[in-house]
């Protein structure tokens, strides 16, 4: 079974430019979610997508990050423009239908520097 | 708000000695809590959960973790380091009302030496 995989593994890009990132959820997780970890500190959530409805979304910083699942595949998530701050590793996760304590699975992240 | 610490951002020790990682929490209610492990350029891999009932949670890669409700903690415990556990290891909660999203800690590095 293939895992959660992401693309790009990294970009660089400058400041006010725009990047989209794509997650592939393994096959069948109706739960996909966004993480990200900044500086070094801990991995804070962004978003939470139940096939193609958003959940939850209430770690998105501002309006410049725009999430998307259209059909309930693949997810994309977009920063437009991009400002330094948003320099991090993005991680993908996913998990089976329902709640409860189904662990989450995680792809290897984006690596995302603004300059 | 709910909060998990990791005091250490680091652990050094011997291949063969017990290795301890420490995480406190602090969220309402009674929490899930999950242990998960990144190795260098990997996505974080699930390593444990605890759920409720016993407290002394068994994972993968012989790892386990004590659930203790009075002081609020949830550590991760291996009773032979190897060198092949050096890695960046994360305690994370999912309160009960907070629907699917896992809040994290800020990660411990541990680096076990031969």
């Amino acid at each position: 079974e293939a895992g959660v995989t992401q693309f790009p593994s990294h970009s660089v890009i400058e400041k006010g430019q725009t990047v989209t990132l794509r997650c592939d959820p393994i096959s069948g997780h109706d739960n996909l979610y966004w993480y990200r970890r900044v500086m070094g500190k801990e991995i804070k959530f962004l978003l939470h997508f139940v096939k193609e409805s958003k959940q939850d979304e209430s770690g998105m910083p501002n309006n410049r990050f725009l999430a998307e699942r259209t059909g309930g595949t693949y997810s994309t998530l977009k920063v437009q423009p991009a400002e330094l701050e948003d320099s991090g590793v993005y991680f993908c996760a996913s998990s089976q239908a329902g709640g409860g304590a189904r662990e989450q699975f995680f792809g290897p992240g984006t690596r995302l520097t603004v300059l | 708000a709910q909060s998990v610490a990791q005091p250490e951002d680091q652990v050094n020790v011997a291949e063969g000695n017990p290795l301890t990682v420490k995480c406190t929490y602090s969220v309402s209610g009674n929490p899930y809590l999950f242990w998960y492990v990144q190795y260098p350029n990997r996505g974080l891999q699930f390593l444990l959960k605890y759920i409720t009932g016993d407290n002394l949670v068994k994972g993968s890669y012989g790892f386990e973790a004590e659930f203790n409700k009075s002081q609020t903690s949830f550590h991760l415990k291996k009773p032979s380091a190897l060198v092949s556990d050096s890695a960046l290891y994360f305690c994370a909660v999912r309160p009960p009302a907070a629907g699917n999203k896992l809040t994290f800690g800020g990660g411990t590095r541990v680096l076990v030496k031969p």
